[in-house]
C-alpha cells in the first residue's frame, strides 16, 4: 500500500527554524516529483514547494511567493524522503504541513493524488 | 496570480440529492483544474483532475465539467460519507491557488 507520513512539526519561535520530512513507501519514490501544501487552523489549502523525480541530471524546484527565499526543499531518494527546511519562520507559516505525491509526471506542480496526513507547525512566541 | 471563487462555501442537502459546485477562476485557465474531498482532520483527496477526469478508484456519483474560467463539480446523489470540505485547485501557473472550499453537511 502507498504511504506518505510527515514528522518534524512542533511550536517554534518567531525567527526559528524547522525541519520537515516525508517518508514515502509503496512506490517507486525516485518517479515521482512531490510536493508540501500547507493548510492553517480553519483555512483553505496552501501549495508550498515542488521538487521534481529524476529527469536526467536536472532537478527542477519551484516555490510559492510566500516562502521564497525562507524554505527549502530537499529529497533523498535512498532513503525515500524528501524534506522541507523552514527558517525565519513567522506566526503566518503556523499551519498543518502536508506532504504530496504530484499525479503526473512533469516539471511543474499540478495535481497532488497521493498526500500524508500532515504534521503541526506552529509559530508563537 | 489567479484567484479561484468557489460558491457556495457551505450547503446542506439531503441524503439521494444532486450536489453542484461552483468554481471560478480570474482568468482563463484552460482545464487545469482539479477538486479535492477533504474530511475534518483528514489529508484531502484528489477526486478530479483536468477539470473532467475521474481519479482512480473515485465512484462515479462525482464529476466535473467546465472549462477556461468556469467550473462545476457535481455529487449525483449525496451520499452519508460525502460529508466533508470540497476545494478547487488551478494549476495553470505556478502560483498555484486552491478555491476557499465548500463545507457540505446532510440536512
Amino acid at each position: 500500500e502507498v504511504h506518505l507520513v510527515e514528522s518534524g512539526g512542533g511550536l517554534v519561535k518567531p525567527g526559528g527554524s524547522l525541519r520537515l520530512s516525508c517518508a514515502a513507501s509503496g512506490f517507486t519514490f525516485s518517479r515521482y516529483s512531490m510536493n508540501w501544501v500547507r493548510q492553517a487552523p480553519g483555512k483553505g489549502l496552501e501549495w508550498v514547494s515542488f521538487m521534481s523525480g529524476s529527469i536526467g541530471s536536472d532537478t527542477y524546484i519551484h516555490y510559492a511567493d510566500s516562502v521564497k527565499g525562507r524554505f527549502t526543499i530537499s529529497r533523498d531518494n535512498a532513503r525515500n524522503s524528501v524534506f522541507l527546511q523552514m527558517n525565519s519562520l513567522r506566526a503566518e507559516d503556523t499551519a498543518v504541513y502536508f506532504c504530496a505525491r504530484e499525479g503526473i509526471f512533469g516539471v511543474v506542480p499540478r495535481y497532488f493524488d497521493l498526500w500524508g496526513q500532515g504534521t503541526l507547525v506552529t509559530v508563537s512566541s | 496570480d489567479i484567484q479561484m471563487t468557489q460558491s457556495p462555501s457551505s450547503l446542506s442537502a439531503s441524503v439521494g440529492d444532486r450536489v453542484t459546485i461552483t468554481c471560478q477562476a480570474s482568468q482563463d485557465i484552460d482545464n487545469y483544474l482539479s477538486w479535492y474531498q477533504q474530511k475534518p482532520g483528514k489529508a484531502p483527496k484528489l477526486l478530479i483532475y483536468d477539470a473532467s477526469n475521474l481519479e482512480t478508484g473515485v465512484p462515479s456519483r462525482f464529476s466535473g465539467s467546465g472549462s477556461g474560467t468556469d467550473f462545476t463539480f457535481t455529487i449525483s446523489g449525496l451520499q452519508p460519507e460525502d460529508i466533508a470540505t470540497y476545494s478547487c485547485q488551478h494549476y495553470a501557473s505556478l502560483s498555484l491557488t486552491f478555491g476557499g472550499g465548500t463545507k457540505v453537511e446532510i440536512k
